[in-house]
C-alpha cells in the first residue's frame, strides 16, 4: 500500500449512531490533517496533527473528535451526527520540518459520509 | 491572511482546445501555491506547485502555471485538452513561512471535455 489510504470508502450512518474514520500514511511524513469536502464549498480544514499533537483545531462541532495515535494514523470518531454533515472526508499528510520549509500535502481518497 | 479567488466554477472545452483556468490569490506573506485535480470519487492529487523557485511550473499530463506576482495570478493552462482532463481543478495558497502550513483552497473549477 502506497500514499495515503482511507477507510471506509463509504459510509451510511444514523443520528445516533457511533462510528470512525481511518486514516494511514505510507509516506514517513510527521502531520497529518482531515478535511471537510461539501457540495459547492471550499474545503474546510477540520484538524491537524504535527508530530503526533494537535495544532488547530478549526471551530469544529465536538461531536467530531480526532484521534492520532503515532504520526502514521489519524482517525476521525463521529457521534450523533446532523444530515449536514453529510461530505466527503478528506485526509491528507505532509513532512513539515520545525521552523524550516514545509512541503507538500497529499490527500487520500475520501471517505463519502451520507447521515440519515 | 491569504485567500484563493478561482474564476469560473465551470469551464467547457472541445478535445484539443487550450484550457485556461484562472487562479487569484491574496497573501500577507510570499505566496506558495499549489494546483490539484480531483477526479470523480477520488480525492485530490497534486498538479504542480510554485515554492519560489521558477515562475513557470511545469506539472503532470502536459500542465502548467505561470506564477505573476504583479497580477496575483496563478493560472493553470494546458496546450491541447484530453478527455481524460475532465475533474474538478482546486488552487490553493498557503504561506511560505516555515510554521504556516496552512492551506487555503478554492471553490474549485470543473472542467469539462467535450469530443
Amino acid at each position: 500500500e502506497t500514499g495515503v489510504t482511507q477507510t471506509p470508502r463509504h459510509l451510511v450512518m444514523g443520528m445516533t449512531n457511533k462510528k470512525s474514520l481511518k486514516c494511514e500514511q505510507h509516506l514517513g511524513h510527521n502531520a497529518m490533517y482531515w478535511y471537510k469536502q461539501s457540495a459547492k464549498k471550499p474545503l474546510e480544514l477540520m484538524f491537524v496533527y504535527n508530530f503526533k499533537e494537535q495544532t488547530e483545531n478549526n471551530s469544529v462541532p465536538s461531536r467530531f473528535s480526532p484521534e492520532c495515535p503515532n504520526s502514521s494514523h489519524l482517525f476521525l470518531h463521529l457521534h450523533t451526527l446532523q444530515p449536514e454533515d453529510s461530505a466527503l472526508y478528506l485526509c491528507a499528510s505532509s513532512q513539515e520540518v520545525a521552523g524550516g520549509k514545509t512541503d507538500t500535502q497529499y490527500f487520500g481518497p475520501g471517505t463519502r459520509l451520507t447521515v440519515l | 491572511a491569504q485567500s484563493v479567488t478561482q474564476l469560473g466554477s465551470h469551464v467547457s472545452v472541445s478535445e484539443g482546445a487550450l484550457v485556461l483556468l484562472r487562479c487569484n490569490y491574496s497573501s500577507s506573506v510570499p505566496p506558495y501555491l499549489f494546483w490539484y485535480v480531483q477526479y470523480p470519487n477520488q480525492g485530490l492529487q497534486l498538479l504542480l506547485k510554485y515554492t519560489s523557485a521558477a515562475t513557470l511550473v511545469k506539472g503532470i499530463n502536459g500542465f502548467e502555471a505561470e506564477f505573476k506576482k504583479s497580477e496575483t495570478s496563478f493560472h493553470l493552462t494546458n496546450p491541447s485538452a484530453h478527455m481524460s482532463d475532465a475533474a474538478e481543478y482546486f488552487c490553493a495558497v498557503r504561506g511560505s513561512g516555515g510554521s504556516n502550513y496552512k492551506l487555503t483552497f478554492g471553490k474549485g473549477t470543473l472542467l469539462t471535455v467535450n469530443p
